[in-house]
């Protein structure tokens, strides 16, 4: 198995909600990304797990709250998002975290209402 | 962290016809090199990596680039292109043991009958 898997592929939700994004990969790897990614733009890093653990965190708002629960799996938790948070939120993973090459899940189109 | 120049925002081509995007970087240490492919609606994959070795690598679907160490460059080109390559291009530098992916703005490329 050689991807990142993201759940939902849409989201649309209001300015009060709570939501969550899933990612999973299962080739082993033990760094895992979050990247945000609005249109016709480069991604934007945003946070960082390292086995496990939260390793970088860009400065993102509190509103965006990351979880890793397993290896394997990657969360984002969303609560009182802006209509700016809309966006493609994009996972990747790597075998480590300074290791060269990341791979891309097909990312979730979030839309904040 | 690297600041990555993508020197075209837009490239039309037409079927059949060559095609060049242009990136330049802006540090000359040790680097990994990257561009990465991302159709309409769909997330960022992996086209083609420079690590080490040869300064020219090729993807599986005819996509060439060159490593020019002196000139901070990593142009990436295509001898014929097909309706099919239509895509948004990302090129990516990492300083060598660092975690962090620089992207360029980006090029969208959009090939016409």
């Amino acid at each position: 198995d050689t991807e990142v898997t993201q759940t939902p592929k849409h989201l649309v939700m209001g300015m009060t909600n709570k939501k969550s994004l899933k990612c999973e990969q299962h080739m082993g790897h033990r760094a895992m990304y979050w990247y945000k990614q609005k249109a016709k733009k480069p991604p934007e890093l945003m946070f960082v797990y390292s086995y496990e653990k939260l390793s970088i965190n860009e400065s993102v708002p509190s509103r965006f709250s990351p979880e890793c629960p397993n290896s394997s799996l990657l969360n984002l938790h969303l609560h009182a998002l802006q209509p700016e948070d809309s966006a493609l939120y994009l996972c990747a993973s790597s075998p480590r975290q300074d290791y060269y090459e990341q791979y891309f899940g097909p990312g979730t189109r979030l839309t904040v209402t | 962290a690297q600041s990555v120049t993508q020197l075209d925002s837009q490239v039309p081509v037409f079927e059949e016809a060559p095609v060049e995007l242009r990136c330049n970087y802006s540090s000359s240490v040790s680097v990994y090199l990257f561009w990465y492919v991302q159709y309409p609606n769909q997330g960022l994959q992996l086209l083609l990596k420079y690590l080490s070795g040869s300064t020219l690598v090729e993807s599986i679907n005819g996509f060439e680039a060159e490593f020019n160490k002196s000139q901070t460059s990593f142009h990436l080109r295509k001898p014929s292109v097909h309706i099919s390559d239509t895509a948004e291009y990302f090129c990516a530098v990492s300083d060598q043991g660092d975690y962090k992916l620089s992207f360029g703005a980006g090029t969208t490329v959009t090939v016409r009958a």
